[in-house]
């Protein structure tokens, strides 16, 4: 069964902080890693990554693939209140021709003024 | 370009009803697939879409189904409904090809069943 574990489960800082966010993975025919923010709706995407070791940048938020030892960061450096939201870690399998999303559990990072 | 919608956004049904959710995807996005997403499970994979063929499910049972018309638009219907069927329920679209596989989510709808 593909399993997708995030750490830590939550997380408080302050603003300015750099926070590291942990994902890693087991899954079959693996396709893709997605990284999404949820606030208080829908997740909303941040970045997809497929090849190891090429960081994939947006601002202050960056992340990061190792598919030899199955895991992902993502790292937010000069955390603003704005950043406080749910993360949540997906990975993509594709059995056969179609596609699947499993994904973490989230980690709930709250950014304290 | 609008984004991914979803219809009605709050649901309260009872026990033993049925419900039928929508789904309309970005335009040019072929790919839909559905997620339900409670505190204690996370988000979980229901089933997805391509071209109005069903192209995988999740383990979840036949009381969920689904459909896709030609026009990529979805509904996920859900038959003799239980307390725990309670969630939001969430739908995602894709262009589905192999530069653009990022899914972008719809604001959900959040069925509560008494």
């Amino acid at each position: 069964e593909d399993k997708v574990v995030q750490s830590p489960l939550s997380l408080v800082v302050h603003e300015g902080d750099t926070v590291t966010l942990n994902c890693s993975y087991e899954v079959t025919n693996f396709r893709s890693l997605l990284w999404y923010k949820q606030e208080k709706k829908a997740p909303t995407f941040l970045f997809m990554l497929t090849s190891s070791g090429i960081e994939k940048k947006s601002g202050r938020l960056s992340s990061i693939l190792d598919k030899k030892e199955l895991f992902s960061i993502l790292n937010i450096t000069a955390t603003q209140t704005g950043d406080s939201a749910v993360y949540l870690c997906a990975v993509e399998a594709t059995p056969g021709s179609a596609r699947q999303l499993t994904f973490g559990s989230g980690t709930q990072l709250t950014v304290l003024p | 370009k609008a984004g991914v919608t979803q219809t009605p956004r709050y649901l309260i049904k009872t026990r033993g009803q049925q419900v039928t959710l929508s789904c309309s995807p970005i335009s040019g996005h072929r790919s839909v697939s559905w997620y339900q997403q409670t505190p204690g499970q996370g988000l979980q994979f229901l089933f997805e879409y391509f071209s109005e063929t069903q192209r995988n499910k999740g383990n979840f049972p036949g009381r969920f189904s689904g459909r896709q018309f030609s026009n990529s638009r979805s509904e996920m219907n859900v038959s003799t409904l239980e307390l725990g069927d309670s969630a939001l329920y969430l739908c995602a679209s894709s262009l589905a090809q192999p530069s653009s596989y990022e899914q972008y989510f719809g604001p959900g709808t959040r069925l509560t069943v008494t």
